[in-house]
């Protein structure tokens, strides 16, 4: 079964305005955490925003910010004030359980395309 | 941050030979490390997880003898594609963990391999 559900292939967004990618996970796990990456054409994996499980509050960090609505199981980033620069795929991804060396899961990710 | 590096960035291999990409973490020991495997357009798929020291864990589906890996010390692992033919023609990345990370704490990725198997 599926952990990581990105349903949205690609989305076009205006520069300066906002922008939300939608994750949803499945987990049994009391215990987990969720990341979003950016990577851009180059390939590099840009660790953007983490929220833990057991965090009460929304992560945020610059212009990122992640809705975590834990009874939904869903984790959607939004993108403040979009740039040109943030153009890329984005991935969100899951850890489950607290061990060390923990493995990832990845959804299938979103394509920004930001427009002047 | 902590920095991973990969080497090479880039290979291109006639099909049939071995192919070996090395992952160094610079600034961090690495008790763990991840190699993933990507197409284009799509997500990360986790081939194997290694761990210093002892064999690596290979995800279902992935064949052993044909990717083989060695994490020789704390701050090093390869990969070497054995005997590669044009379908592992990939993107490959790897990952690192540092020893006593904390749970919020990221993977540390590589730049990533391309690799192009004529």
């Amino acid at each position: 079964a599926q952990k990581i559900t990105q349903t949205q292939p690609g989305m076009f967004v205006q520069e300066k305005e906002a922008v939300t990618l939608d994750c949803t996970y499945d987990t049994s796990d009391q215990s987990y955490g969720l990341f979003w990456y950016k990577q851009p054409s180059s390939g590099e994996m840009i660790f953007l925003i983490y929220q833990g499980s057991y965090d009460e509050q929304n992560a945020t960090e610059g212009r990122y910010s992640l809705n975590f609505q834990k009874a939904r199981k869903s984790a959607n980033l939004v993108i403040s004030a979009s740039q040109l620069g943030d153009s890329a795929m984005y991935f969100c991804a899951m850890r489950e359980g607290l061990g060390r060396g923990y493995k990832l899961s990845f959804g299938a990710g979103t394509t920004v395309t930001v427009r002047a | 941050g902590a920095v991973v590096s990969q080497h090479p960035s880039w290979v291109i291999c006639k099909s049939g030979t071995s192919v070996k990409i090395e992952c160094r973490s610079l600034d961090f020991q690495a008790t763990t490390m991840f190699w993933y495997r990507q197409f284009p357009k799509q997500s990360l798929m986790l081939m194997a997880t290694s761990n210093e020291g002892s064999k690596a864990t290979y995800e279902q589906g992935v064949e052993k003898d044909k990717f083989l890996i060695n994490h020789a010390s704390l701050t090093l692992s390869t990969l070497t594609v054995t005997s590669a033919h044009p379908e592992d023609s990939s993107f490959y990345i790897c990952s690192a963990t540092p020893a006593g990370g904390l749970a919020g704490e990221t993977q540390y990725f590589g730049p990533g391999t391309r690799l192009l198997v004529l």
